[in-house]
């Protein structure tokens, strides 16, 4: 069992250009969560699902897109990257039923420039 | 609306001594709670929960949290501290309900010295 695997682990971007995070869960998870963590600010969410076909936006969305198009995989896209988004990405998942508990990834580390 | 707020950025305690993280939350209804550890380069990992069941919750690693309605805390305690502690440590609220949406606090940064 992996867990909740990110990738990459690390990325940097040029102004403009644009990528896909990937975030994959094995454990059969319903919800899948996107996090960005800025110094001093803790963890704040930018996109969510609650299940495959599905998703929502979070607390800061602007700038960010998602897909969910398997129950495994959710996808965290930039368009058009910006120097504000360098920050360290987080996935998280958890079932329907234990509706607590969050399950997080290892991080991606982006850096715009 | 759902908040948390950690009192202290930073925290420096010597090894062996004991370990308090303070943290108040602000919440309309019985929330659920939680802290979480996060190691240098590393994701989060669940501490400890609370979800209305005994105000007196244990978590691993020998920390606990005490749920206090009237104080409005959750501030995560550990006896007696070791190196391996040292991390940065983030209360959460939970939103409830639907997605169950977290809050995280700001997070306070655990120093542990020899």
């Amino acid at each position: 069992n992996a867990g909740v695997t990110q990738t990459p682990k690390f990325r940097v971007l040029k102004t403009g250009q644009s990528m896909t995070l990937l975030c994959a869960q094995d454990m059969n998870h319903e919800y899948m969560y996107w996090y960005r963590q800025d110094p001093g600010m803790g963890l704040r969410l930018i996109h969510y699902s609650v299940g495959e076909g599905t998703t929502a936006k979070g607390e800061v969305p602007d700038g960010y897109n998602v897909s969910r198009l398997k129950k495994q995989n959710f996808l965290l896209g930039l368009e058009s990257a910006a120097p504000s988004q360098t920050s360290v990405y987080f996935c998280a998942s958890r079932t329907g039923t234990d509706r607590e508990t969050q399950y997080f990834g290892p991080g991606t580390r982006l850096l715009v420039l | 609306a759902q908040s948390v707020t950690q009192l202290d950025s930073h925290v420096s305690v010597s090894e062996g001594t004991p370990v308090l993280l303070r943290c108040n939350y602000s919440s309309s209804y019985s929330p659920s709670l939680f802290w979480y550890v996060q190691h240098p380069n590393k994701g989060l990992q669940l501490l400890l929960k609370y979800t209305s069941a005994a105000t007196l919750v244990k978590g691993i690693n020998g920390f606990e949290a005490e749920f206090k309605k009237s104080e409005t805390s959750f501030h995560l305690t550990k006896p007696s501290a070791h190196m391996s502690d040292a991390a940065e440590y983030f209360c959460v609220v939970s939103l409830g309900r639907g997605a169950q949406k977290l809050v995280f606090g700001q997070g306070t940064r655990l120093t542990i010295n020899p």
